[in-house]
């Protein structure tokens, strides 16, 4: 069965603290790998990585892909308050008629001021 | 630019009532997955469509069916519905092929008394 271990659950961080989220996965026939960032509602897309190694990047956020190790980071630097959010992290399969995204659990990030 | 569209946003039904839940998805996106999540749960996958046909099933109930019309839009229809369906339903919708990065819906918010 496909599975995506996120971890911490939680975290609760001062502002301008820098946070590392961890995502690990076992997905047969692995394709990508997703980070979300969920607030009240919808997830919202951030980052998609396919290749390992190369950091893809968006303002204070990074995130890196290691297909060997079967894991991902999502890095976020100086945190701010706009950042309290669940962050997801989802896998992705290929092959055949199967196709479907399988979602960690989710780290539930706090930023105080 | 055009995002996944839901309806309605809100569904108050009662038990063993039934219900329909519909996705627009992005234009020329060829893929809709269902999801459900539960308050402080992960988003847990249901079903998929690929050109049409379903692609792949995961947890959804025999009460629950679904389907992708020609036009790509979805519908799942959910029957004898009980209370612990209760739950955020989102829809997303990707590219099979070249871009496999899933875009959300806002998501229907499903209370079932």
């Amino acid at each position: 069965e496909d599975k995506v271990v996120q971890s911490p659950l939680s975290l609760v961080v001062h502002e301008g603290d820098t946070v590392t989220l961890n995502c690990s996965y076992e997905v047969t026939n692995f394709r990508s790998l997703l980070w979300y960032k969920q607030e009240k509602k919808a997830p919202t897309f951030l980052f998609m990585l396919t290749s390992s190694g190369i950091e893809k990047k968006s303002g204070r956020l990074s995130s890196i892909l290691d297909k060997k190790e079967l894991f991902s980071i999502l890095n976020i630097t100086a945190t701010q308050t706009g950042d309290s959010a669940v962050y997801l992290c989802a896998a992705t399969n290929s092959g055949g008629s199967n196709y479907k995204l399988t979602f960690g659990k989710g780290t539930l990030l706090t930023v105080n001021p | 630019a055009a995002g996944v569209i839901q309806s309605p946003r809100h569904l108050i039904k009662e038990k063993r009532e039934t219900a329909t839940l519909k996705c627009y998805p992005i234009p020329r996106h060829d893929t809709v997955y269902w999801y459900q999540q539960g308050p402080g749960q992960d988003p847990q996958f249901l079903i998929s469509f690929y050109e049409k046909m379903q692609s792949d099933k995961g947890s959804i109930p025999d009460r629950f069916s679904a389907q992708q019309f020609s036009d790509y839009h979805s519908e799942l229809n959910m029957s004898s519905l009980e209370l612990g369906d209760s739950a955020l339903y989102f829809c997303a919708s990707s590219f099979r092929t070249g871009h496999p990065e899933a875009f959300f819906g806002q998501g229907t918010r499903l209370t079932v008394v």
